[in-house]
């Protein structure tokens, strides 16, 4: 069964930039995607972006467009997201998540949605000065 | 970006009870729809995908319905274990979005 092992907390100033890894143990990326998710203290998750590493394109949530990149490393199974020009409002545990393929066919159309179906204990940042 | 909205933000029940939980997206996401349940402290936990479909493991209490922009999570009688936030979650396209979650404790 496959695990997500993430980084540990993270201690960071406002106007810095954090780099989170994930790094799938017990399997690999393929066909999967990876996504990233964060839940600041006492509120909701918020999806971020994701990636799918055989492709090696990324997606992003409009509201981190710019500030975010997620890359992949298929070689190590290790998939990063890193969050630039980080304010106080950034501090969050940031969870990374496998998601699983599922194919529609519609004529001859081929259609791949991914739902988040293993994911990783979540990784603490605090931004502060 | 499709807005999910869930309904209600609490939902108090009494053990062995049913639950029954609403979420609506803001245009259709077919049976794109996953829910999640997440206590505290821990990661989210895969209930339900493709709007209906128990993920590995999940009991049978759990069950999700509907298609479009209306959705249904039920919980037929619920236990000790189930007290917890639930979160509905599209991904009809590749700018996922979560509704804003339900929390279920013990009336």
């Amino acid at each position: 069964q496959v695990q997500l092992v993430q980084s540990g907390a993270e201690v960071k100033k406002p106007g810095s930039s954090v780099k989170v890894s994930c790094k799938a143990s017990g399997g690999t990326f393929s066909s999967y995607a990876i996504s990233w998710v964060r839940q600041a203290p006492g509120q909701g998750l918020e999806w971020m972006g994701g990636i799918i590493p055989i492709f090696g394109t990324a997606n992003y949530a409009q509201k981190f467009q710019g500030r975010v990149t997620i890359t992949a490393d298929e070689s190590t199974s290790t998939a990063y997201m890193e969050l630039s020009s980080l304010r106080s409002e950034d501090t969050a545990v940031y969870y990374c998540a496998r998601a699983t393929r599922i194919t529609m066919v519609q004529g001859v159309t081929y259609y791949y949605y991914y739902y988040m179906d293993v994911w990783g204990k979540g990784t603490t940042v605090t931004v502060s000065s | 970006e499709i807005v999910m909205t869930q309904s209600p933000a609490t939902l108090s029940v009494s053990p062995g009870e049913r639950a029954t939980l609403s979420c609506r997206a803001s245009q259709s996401v077919s049976s794109n729809l996953a829910w999640y349940q997440q206590k505290p402290g821990q990661a989210p936990r895969l209930l339900i995908y493709g709007a209906s479909t128990r993920a590995t493991g999940i009991p049978a209490r759990f069950s999700g319905s509907g298609s479009g922009t209306e959705f249904t999570l039920t919980i037929s009688s619920l236990q000790s274990e189930d007290f917890a936030v639930y979160y509905c979650q599209q991904y009809n396209n590749w700018h996922w979005t979560f509704g804003q979650g339900t929390k279920v404790e013990i009336k």
